[in-house]
Order: structure tokens, then C-alpha cells, then sequence
């Protein structure tokens, strides 16, 4: 089974609101990603976790806040947000580190207004 | 430093006609290569990867992709296009990085229409 699950899997909110997306892999990964994707363009990676610790973030804003609570489970909390924060967000997994293929969730698509 | 390349940002095939989406590379060493598929409004998923195995590989729905290590490319080719292969493809080099993780190097995307 190669599934990441995300959710929410639509999210609005107001650049004034907190809230959070969700990622879950069962598959025994060692290695979470977050990606922020815009229409029409390729991921672009935001945050890696390696065995539960930060390992890379890619000068991401601080009005999102990576949360890795477990081996299965990766947070993105939100505050703040900007409009052009709008975008798809996506999760993937990877065995380790050095795992090459990354498998990735459906996404949450969220709008800020 | 690695980079990729996709020749053609958008491909419009007639269905049951073959499929060819271009993708070149530069590698300091031997690279790994995938290939993504993006339907709209989905996730991405995995059409296929060269990790150093044979140069054709074998895919999902019908995909291959031949790694030219003289042409420094990896193709993505189809003999006969459907309808639900209409999507965004995206051709991905695995790049190591000091810290030994792996980081995604991401073409810009190829949209490949398929007309009925």
C-alpha cells in the first residue's frame, strides 16, 4: 500500500484564522515532506522531516509551523496567512532520507481570503 | 548542478495515437530519474523511475521511458493514447545533498491534451 492521506482536503480561511492540515502514512516511512504547489507549476518543497526531526526547511515563512508528532504523522499549522498563500498543499513520504521515491497525498487545496 | 528540462509545454495527441512527452537532464553523476502524473485536481503520482537498472522502464497505464545516458534523456512514450491520460506530467532528477537527503528537481511540467 504506497497511500498518504491528507486532510483537510478543502480549507478556507481568513488571513486573521489558525488552522492546520494534516498528513498520514502508514507505510513505515521514516522520511514526511510538505510541499506547496500554484496552478499550472511544480511542487515547490517547503519542509523535509527526517526520523521525526526537521531536517530541511527551505526558508519558508514562519506563518507555517511543520509539526511532527510521530513516524506516521506530519502537521502544517497555519496563522496569518497571506491571499497569495493560496494554493495546493501536498504531503509526501519516502522510506528514509535517502529513500528515493517520494509518494504523495491527494493535497488540500486551500484559499486564503 | 542537476537540472531538467521538458521540451514541450504542452502536447495535444488524437486518441489511440502513440504519445511521446520529452525530457532532458543534466547530472554531475549517475541520476535517478521519475516520471509524475498530475490528473487535475488530484495528487501526483508515480508513472514509473530509473534507478540504474535497465534504461526501459516499464510503467503504469501503459508507460515506458527509455534513459540515454549519450543524450542525456528519459522520454516518456505511449503507443496508444486514452482519453483519461489527459494531465499534467511532470519529469523529476533525484538530486543527493550534503546533508544526504534527497532533494526533488522538478521539470516544469508538460499538459497533454488528448482529443477524441
Amino acid at each position: 500500500d504506497t497511500e498518504v492521506t491528507q486532510t483537510p482536503k478543502h480549507l478556507v480561511m481568513g488571513m486573521t484564522n489558525k488552522k492546520s492540515l494534516k498528513c498520514e502514512q502508514h507505510m513505515g516511512h521514516r522520511a514526511m515532506y510538505w510541499y506547496k504547489q500554484k496552478a499550472k507549476k511544480p511542487p515547490e518543497l517547503m519542509f523535509v522531516y527526517s526520523y521525526e526531526k526537521l531536517s530541511i526547511n527551505e526558508s519558508v515563512p514562519s506563518r507555517f509551523s511543520p509539526e511532527c508528532p510521530n513516524s506516521s504523522l506530519l502537521n502544517l499549522h497555519l496563522h496569518a496567512l497571506q491571499p497569495e498563500d493560496s494554493a495546493l498543499y501536498l504531503c509526501a513520504s519516502s522510506q528514509g532520507p535517502g529513500g528515493e521515491t517520494q509518494y504523495f497525498g491527494p493535497g488540500t487545496r486551500l484559499l486564503v481570503l | 548542478a542537476q537540472s531538467v528540462t521538458q521540451l514541450d509545454s504542452h502536447v495535444s495527441v488524437s486518441e489511440g495515437t502513440p504519445v511521446l512527452l520529452r525530457c532532458n537532464y543534466s547530472s554531475s553523476y549517475s541520476p535517478s530519474l521519475f516520471w509524475y502524473v498530475q490528473h487535475p485536481n488530484k495528487g501526483l503520482q508515480l508513472l514509473l523511475k530509473y534507478t540504474s537498472a535497465a534504461t526501459l522502464v516499464k510503467g503504469i497505464n501503459g508507460f515506458e521511458a527509455e534513459f540515454k545516458k549519450s543524450e542525456t534523456s528519459f522520454h516518456l512514450t505511449k503507443p496508444s493514447a486514452h482519453m483519461s491520460d489527459a494531465a499534467e506530467y511532470f519529469c523529476v532528477v533525484s538530486d543527493r545533498n550534503a546533508g544526504n537527503n534527497r532533494k526533488l528537481i522538478w521539470g516544469l511540467g508538460t499538459s497533454l491534451a488528448v482529443n477524441p
